[in-house]
């Protein structure tokens, strides 16, 4: 079975700073995506990035970008020149690419951007 | 082009009461997840449709809860009867093929 860890409940970073959220996982699957949601005080699920297993690039969506590490079975998250609006739960999410596809998420990290 | 749509957006209610709440899928997408988020227990998938027809429910927690997908375009989820520990916000979502869920703004639930 799979999990996703995601092991830092709380962080916060000052605005205009540069801040990583870890998430790591387990999996004998070859063939997976790994996802970043946002979650703001507003509740909506809002999709920040995604990442193809079997992509060595790692994925950039403006200022987010993550750092995947497929060995190691890491896959952490980038934020550069943080604004007070990326304020937000921030969700790691597998989905295998046989069978179902279902996610699986991580408990999530609480970020808070200072001003 | 619209995104997945739930109602309602809050609902309260006294337990033992019915709950139903509505989910339209993004048109084309041909897969539809129901999900329960709490404090304790975070994000959960409570059962996973593809093309209408549900395909893993091991997530519904107990009789009292059941699920439909009666076409494309419609999904409930109704609870009945609730009960105070079943108050959460409730999200569906849709995907295509695999691609990435795309989620509605959630229903608030409170049984009193």
């Amino acid at each position: 079975a799979q999990t996703v860890t995601q092991s830092q409940p709380e962080m916060s970073v000052q605005e205009a700073e540069t801040v990583t959220l870890s998430c790591t996982y387990d999996t004998s699957e070859s063939n997976y995506y790994l996802f970043w949601y946002k979650q703001p005080p507003s509740r909506q699920m809002i999709l920040v990035i995604r990442q193809e297993a079997y992509k060595q690039q790692n994925a950039t969506e403006n200022r987010f970008s993550v750092n995947f590490q497929k060995a190691a079975k890491s896959f952490s998250l980038k934020i550069s020149d943080s604004q007070l609006g990326d304020t937000a739960m921030y969700f790691c999410a597998f989905m295998k690419l046989s069978g179902t596809y279902k996610y699986i998420f991580g408990t999530g990290t609480r970020l808070k951007v200072l001003a | 082009d619209a995104g997945v749509i739930q109602s309602p957006r809050h609902e309260v209610t006294e337990m033992g009461q019915e709950v139903t709440l509505r989910c339209k899928p993004i048109s084309g997408h041909n897969s539809l997840f129901w999900y329960r988020q709490t404090m304790m227990r975070g994000l959960e998938l409570l059962i996973y449709f593809n093309n209408n027809v549900p395909i893993d429910d091991s997530g519904m927690p107990e009789d009292r809860f059941s699920a439909k997908m009666p076409n494309a375009s419609f999904s409930t989820l109704k609870i009945q009867p609730s009960e105070p520990r079943d108050s959460a916000v409730y999200f569906c979502a849709s995907s295509f093929q695999g691609q990435p869920q795309h989620f509605g703004d959630g229903t608030r639930l409170s049984i009193l």
